[in-house]
């Protein structure tokens, strides 16, 4: 079965601080991976896509990489604000054979202390 | 305004009834896509549709059923068959299969 894990589950820091989060899966054939930020009660807001042919990609104060070798994703976030404060969640889409629709890690709930 | 609109936003059902949750997309997505979400819990794929007329089961579709009449349009029938349905769905479209997924703001059903 095809998993996404993401570390950690949860995550509190100071204002400033640049900061990393991390999702793996278990299956290198992927089609891309896309990171999303949840806000409580609300939908998914789509941040960052990386196809599986890119190493990363950036938006703004937030930078994503792929290592598709590893089975890794990062999601590098700069200079932290208290805004960020959401739950982040890594997504995979795998190619070849079953759903077509994404894998989710359970996510990680970060707050950010002003 | 362009995007994913999913209604309504709250949704009370009492046991044995059936319920459609409703899903549309202005974006002229071809793709559309629903997931269920519980707490502790990845959100999970129930059903998706790569074009009109046309869907495909996903991880839990027991107790669901779906139509794709419309471009703009993927309802979703959360049926008496499904014995825990309490959740909170949500709804996503993508340009085509394999693009960025593009969430709606989701509904919560309770079961009273």
């Amino acid at each position: 079965k095809q998993e996404v894990t993401q570390i950690p589950a949860a995550l509190s820091v100071p204002e400033g601080e640049n900061l990393v989060l991390n999702c793996s899966f278990t299956d290198s054939a992927i089609y891309n991976l896309q990171w999303f930020r949840q806000d409580p009660g609300k939908g998914l807001t789509s941040l960052l896509l990386i196809q599986s042919s890119q190493r990363e990609q950036t938006s703004g104060r937030l930078n994503a990489s792929l290592d598709k070798s590893s089975g890794r994703s990062t999601l590098y976030i700069a200079a932290s604000q208290p805004g960020d404060s959401a739950t982040y969640l890594c997504a995979v889409l795998y190619s070849g054979g079953g759903a077509d629709g994404l894998t989710f890690g359970k996510g990680t709930h970060l707050i950010i202390q002003p | 305004d362009g995007g994913i609109t999913q209604s309504p936003k709250y949704l009370f059902r009492k046991e044995g009834q059936n319920v459609t949750l409703s899903c549309e997309q202005n974006l002229n997505h071809d793709a559309m896509y629903w997931y269920r979400q519980d707490p502790g819990q990845g959100l999970r794929l129930i059903y998706y549709s790569q074009i009109v007329n046309d869907f495909q089961k996903g991880d839990i579709a027991e107790g669901y059923s779906v139509s794709r009449e419309k471009k703009e349009s993927f309802p979703l029938t959360v049926t008496s068959a499904q014995k825990n349905p309490t959740a909170f769905y949500l709804c996503a479209s993508s340009i085509d299969a394999g693009n960025e997924q593009f969430f709606g703001p989701g509904t919560r059903l309770t079961v009273l």
